[in-house]
């Protein structure tokens, strides 16, 4: 999608290695969230973030670390991989209404061996 | 805290049949509701959204869904399927005051018969 990347696009990845995925936008979006896609479950927050720095767990964050130093960048990173975390991963950013809705990127994902 | 749940996780039509996805929502306020749609291997894409004023909203591709708050739902309709309907659909509610974070329902899956 425009303004909206993530990368890369797929990867396998072995047990108990840590992984980062990034989110680039250039939209100058303030809001950034990381969501994760199951069959049966939808998609799940796992961290977002309304600012430079600011940062807040959602329902899946166990296992998962974020950061945000740059308007523009979102990272996810698996502390240490495990199969449980095999999975496509999304991310999606907001402008400041709440009524606009998100611009999802095109997904990564992520095999745990 | 809020919830969605669409009923079916697999839909099935005939090409030119009537399209019914459906969503219920769990909400304290009055919330903001979207509808996603998911083609094969892509990133989810806005399909409509409510979020005051008029109940009937119209989105693309010959999608619509009517706000329905005393029964707590927001399903989606369209009258005549087509086979480039084929994908998956995600119901979702945001609260309007709070960190504009979306709540997905568990997706249903449309297939479209020939």
């Amino acid at each position: 999608d425009a303004g909206i990347t993530q990368s890369p696009r797929h990867k396998v990845t072995e047990t108990g290695t840590p992984v980062t995925l990034r989110c680039h936008q250039t939209e100058n979006h303030r809001y950034m969230y990381w969501y994760r896609q199951d069959p049966g479950h939808g998609l799940r927050l796992i961290h977002y973030s309304y600012g430079v720095k600011d940062t807040d767990k959602g329902e899946v964050s166990d296992g998962y670390s974020v950061s945000r130093s740059k308007t523009e960048d979102f990272l996810l990173t698996l502390e240490s991989a495990t199969s449980s975390q095999t999975s496509v991963y999304f991310c999606a950013i907001s402008a400041t209404a709440s009524y606009v809705g998100y611009t999802f990127g095109s997904g990564t994902r992520l095999t745990v061996v | 805290a809020q919830s969605v749940t669409q009923l079916g996780s697999h839909v099935s039509v005939s090409e030119g049949a009537l399209v019914l996805l459906r969503c219920n929502y769990s909400s304290s306020v009055p919330p903001y509701l979207f509808w996603y749609v998911q083609y094969p291997n892509q990133g989810l894409q806005l399909l409509l959204k409510y979020t005051t004023g008029a109940t009937l909203v119209k989105g693309i591709n010959g999608f619509e869904a009517e706000f329905k708050k005393s029964e707590t739902s927001f399903h989606l309709t369209k009258p005549s399927a087509h086979m480039s309907d084929a994908a998956e659909y995600f119901c979702a509610v945001s609260d309007p005051q709070g960190a504009q974070k979306l709540v997905f329902g568990q997706g249903t899956r449309l297939t479209i018969n020939p």
